[in-house]
């Protein structure tokens, strides 16, 4: 199973200041088809997760260009260019190259 | 507009079983690999179950191998979570979830772009 390390654990953010999260896989993430299978989901709470960021890079309908997602091979990073109050949550990172899909631990975001 | 409506969670004895359903809307299920995501209490994110929808098979996470099945009414635009042989540890809040590609794009079988409410098993003597 490929595994997904997410750091940090948990990020105080100052609001108008930038933040980023990493996630490292155990394995290559980059597919045949040659996109890397990595997404990232915010998960407010008492909400679902909603998709963040697909394909390593490419940002979700909806979603603030604020959010940016980066990398290659096994290493990913989440940028917010400027965090918002509304951007608290826990941040997943996940892969779907095979199966099991396996999701990061998670890292909590919270304003200072 | 997407829409996906489940129910069937509650409470259930070890050893017993749960189907939930998924209905949606906005969308065929039969395009789409249609997945199961939990989450136990104070836990993160865990992958139940895909479809594997052009081989007309699915994929299951090996904590719940041989013990949950999942289906479709298509006539229903319905997905459903057989849940058998119930433990404690399947103690969780199940999303059911759209990817963003079809099953004809081959890109991704992830990047889920909607999910389900969320409906909670819990299991208990």
């Amino acid at each position: 199973d490929i595994v997904m390390t997410q750091s940090p654990l948990s990020l105080p953010v100052t609001p108008g200041e930038p933040a980023s999260i990493s996630c490292r896989s155990s394995q290559s993430l980059l597919h045949s088809n040659g996109f890397n299978s990595v997404d990232w989901y915010l998960q407010k709470p008492g909400q679902p997760p909603q998709l963040l960021i697909y394909l390593g890079s490419y940002r979700a309908s909806g979603v603030s260009d604020r959010f940016s997602g980066s990398g290659s091979g096994t290493d990913y990073t989440l940028k917010i260019s400027r965090v918002e109050a509304e951007d608290v949550g826990v941040y997943y990172c996940m892969q779907a190259l095979q199966t099991p899909l396996t999701f990061g631990g998670g890292t909590k975001v919270e304003i200072k | 507009e997407v829409q996906m409506l489940q129910s069937g969670g509650g409470f259930v004895q070890p050893g017993g079983s749960r189907r939930l359903s998924c209905v949606v809307s906005g969308f065929s299920v039969s395009e789409y690999d249609m997945s199961w995501v939990r989450q136990a209490p104070g836990k993160g994110l865990e992958w139940v179950t895909s479809f594997r929808g052009l081989e007309d098979g699915a994929d299951f996470a090996d904590s719940v191998k041989g013990r949950f099945t999942i289906s479709r009414d298509t006539s229903k635009n319905t997905v459903y979570l057989q849940m058998n042989s119930l433990r404690a540890e399947d103690t969780a809040v199940y999303h059911c979830a759209k990817p963003l590609y079809t099953i004809y794009d081959g890109v991704s079988r992830g990047a889920f772009d909607f999910w389900g409410q969320g409906t909670g098993v819990i299991v208990s003597s």
